[in-house]
């Protein structure tokens, strides 16, 4: 079945560097991939998404990158501050009307003072 | 604009005991509705999903059903609970659109905290 493999699990980097956190996908047939961001107790929220038409995505200091023929996605943070400190979920999923996303197993990113 | 409600926040029952969580969505029309879990400290796990009324997708066995009795409006239920069920429950909504030939992303409610004891 569809897998979306995540990396890596905890990340901690210095505040005002940046971080990276990579997935790969299995379903060849997938197109859409959305990051989301899930602070301490609370609700996953979409931050960014990328589409396969497009190969990268940049919103203020989030970045996506996508490589279909490689089946690789990735998520850059620059300048990281101490509330980017979440864990995120990579994810993919088909355009259909019955989609389903495929979520990756998480990245506990802490951004050290 | 569109909502998504979910209830309620937090709830302790004791192993053996029913559950019903109810989530409901606002301000659109057929949306996608999926139930997912999260286990402490965990990723997100895919229970069930429906695309439409009585239409049900179940995604891992378990003593767990979901129903969609109104377009907008999916319910979580389980007949005896047990300690593994302890989580965080959260409803999800997607919705496609034809017309853009788009997907857009999951809006996640606000979760259900379920303590089983």
């Amino acid at each position: 079945g569809e897998n979306v493999e995540q990396h890596p699990s905890t990340l901690s980097v210095q505040e005002g560097d940046s971080a990276v956190i990579k997935c790969t996908y299995s379903d060849s047939a997938s197109n859409y991939f959305p990051w989301y961001k899930q602070e301490l107790g609370k609700r996953p929220q979409l931050i960014i998404d990328i589409r396969s038409n497009v190969g990268e995505k940049k919103d203020q200091r989030i970045a996506v990158t996508l490589n279909k023929t490689a089946k690789h996605f990735s998520l850059h943070i620059t300048e990281t501050q101490p509330e980017d400190s979440a864990v995120y979920f990579c994810a993919a999923s088909r355009y259909s009307s019955a989609s389903k996303i495929i979520f990756g197993s998480g990245t506990r990113l802490s951004i050290r003072p | 604009s569109q909502t998504i409600h979910q209830w309620p926040a937090t709830l302790v029952q004791p192993v053996g005991s029913p559950l019903s969580l109810e989530c409901t969505v606002e301000g659109t029309s057929n949306p996608n509705l999926y139930w997912y879990r999260q286990a402490a400290g965990r990723g997100l796990q895919l229970l069930f999903y429906s695309v439409g009324i009585g239409q049900i997708s179940s995604e891992v066995p378990q003593n767990l059903s979901a129903s969609r009795p109104q377009d907008r409006q999916f319910i979580l239920s389980s007949k005896k609970l047990l300690l593994s069920d302890s989580g965080f429950y959260l409803c999800a909504w997607s919705v496609f659109s034809v017309r853009g030939r788009r997907n857009y992303g999951y809006t996640f409610g606000s979760g259900t905290r379920l303590t089983v004891v």
